[in-house]
Parts: C-alpha cells; structure tokens; sequence
C-alpha cells in the first residue's frame, strides 16, 4: 500500500471549513484514499473514501487531484468535536485483506 | 455508536499473567481486525479473521493470539504480559461490498495496563 504524508497539526477556527491536506505521491491505480479520524483515544471513526472522482457524504467532502497523488479531506463547518487526529490512508480494494495500515495523522484542534 | 462491543473497558493486570479480549462485531460482519494502540507505536493491525478463518497476520507478537468462532464473535489473547504490553487494543468489523470496497467500523477498545 503506498504511504501517505499529512502534516502534523492544524488549527480551524469553529464554523469554518476545515480542510486537511494528504500527500500519496506514490499511488497505484487500483489503490483507494480513505479517511479515518480518532476523537481522544476513542475508536477511529470512518469519514469517507474514493478512487478518482471527488466524495461527499454528511461528514465531509473528499476531493482528489487529477493525477491523484494528493487529496483533501473537508470538514465544511467545523466544530469543537471535530477536534481529533484525522488519518489519511491508502489502501487496495481488492486485496485479501482489508487491513488498514496508520501513519501518524493530522491532529486537528478547532478553536472557538 | 459503531454496533461493535468491546470487553472489558479497562483491565489492570500483572507482568507475566494472560488475559482475554473480547469482540462482538456488527451484525452481519464477516471481517474482524484486531489493532493495538500504544504511546510510541501508534495504531498497528495485529490480525485479521474473516469468517472463522485468520486472512491475515500484522505485527502480532507470539505471545498472543486470536480466534474468530462460529458466532462471529472474536477474541484476542494476550499472554506473559510485558509492561509494553500497556496499550489501547482495538477491535473492528466490516462487511465486504461490491468490487471489494470495504468499510471497518470500530470498537470502543479496551484499555490494558500491565503492572
């Protein structure tokens, strides 16, 4: 699976788009984007995936580059419990295993 | 809520003792993941079971193992406890979609301290 790079912190002000940035320069073709978030030693949370096309769903919106070796995860109205680290992952759909391998993520403080 | 249990919450053992984990995957799940969570590792997959049978095995120590049994419900069972062994275990479960797209929905965890 390739590996992804995402800074290590940001910062959103309450009620503004929050948009986390994931550099995956080295992406195959059959090779998804997912997106997970960890809210304080909780369990991670699914947030939404996709291929090529950008994503939306009622958590966020996903946006991958044409070529894509990047994307960006929107949070369009953040909230003081969208604070969490927020993981970038890369993963192959097809493959026998659905493991999902964990860098070090985004921690996203939202601020009042 | 993910529909996946987790239990105990929390368990506070002893160096050298064995304990087990246990999971209760969504209805319907096939797949379950074992990951463990520490300070200085982060999140790591351990193993995974689908339907009874392990798929696939991550950075899983000797001193542990799992099972998937006919119910679905998985256990992890970590013995001769090492203070490293100090960390968040993790259970997820997912179902498998058309064209091998996969969703994992976690567990709340359970928290071990070896002392």
């Amino acid at each position: 699976d390739a590996k992804t790079t995402q800074p290590p912190s940001m910062d959103c002000a309450e009620g503004r788009a929050a948009n986390l940035p994931c550099n995956h320069s080295t992406i195959s073709g059959n090779e998804y984007v997912y997106w997970y978030r960890q809210i304080h030693s909780q369990g991670p949370q699914y947030i939404i995936h996709g291929l090529k096309n950008n994503e939306t769903n009622e958590m966020a919106s996903l946006i991958i580059t044409e070529d894509r070796k990047s994307s960006t995860l929107i949070l369009p109205h953040a909230t003081l419990r969208d604070t969490a680290v927020y993981y970038c992952i890369v993963r192959v759909n097809l493959s026998n295993t659905g493991k999902l391998i964990f860098g070090q993520g985004t921690t996203l403080q939202v601020k009042p | 809520d993910s529909g996946v249990t987790q239990t105990p919450k929390h368990l506070i053992t002893a160096t050298g003792q064995r304990v087990t984990l246990r999971c209760s995957p969504r209805s319907g799940d096939l797949s379950v993941y074992w990951y463990q969570q520490s300070l200085d590792q982060g999140l790591q997959f351990l193993i995974q079971y689908y339907n009874g049978e392990e798929r696939a095995k991550g950075n899983i120590l000797e001193r542990f193992s799992a099972q998937q049994f006919p119910d679905l419900h998985s256990e992890l069972n970590l013995s001769s406890l090492e203070l490293g062994d100090s960390a968040l275990y993790f259970c997820a479960s997912s179902v498998e979609l058309a064209g091998g797209q996969e969703t994992q929905y976690f567990g709340p965890g359970t928290r071990l301290l070896v002392l």
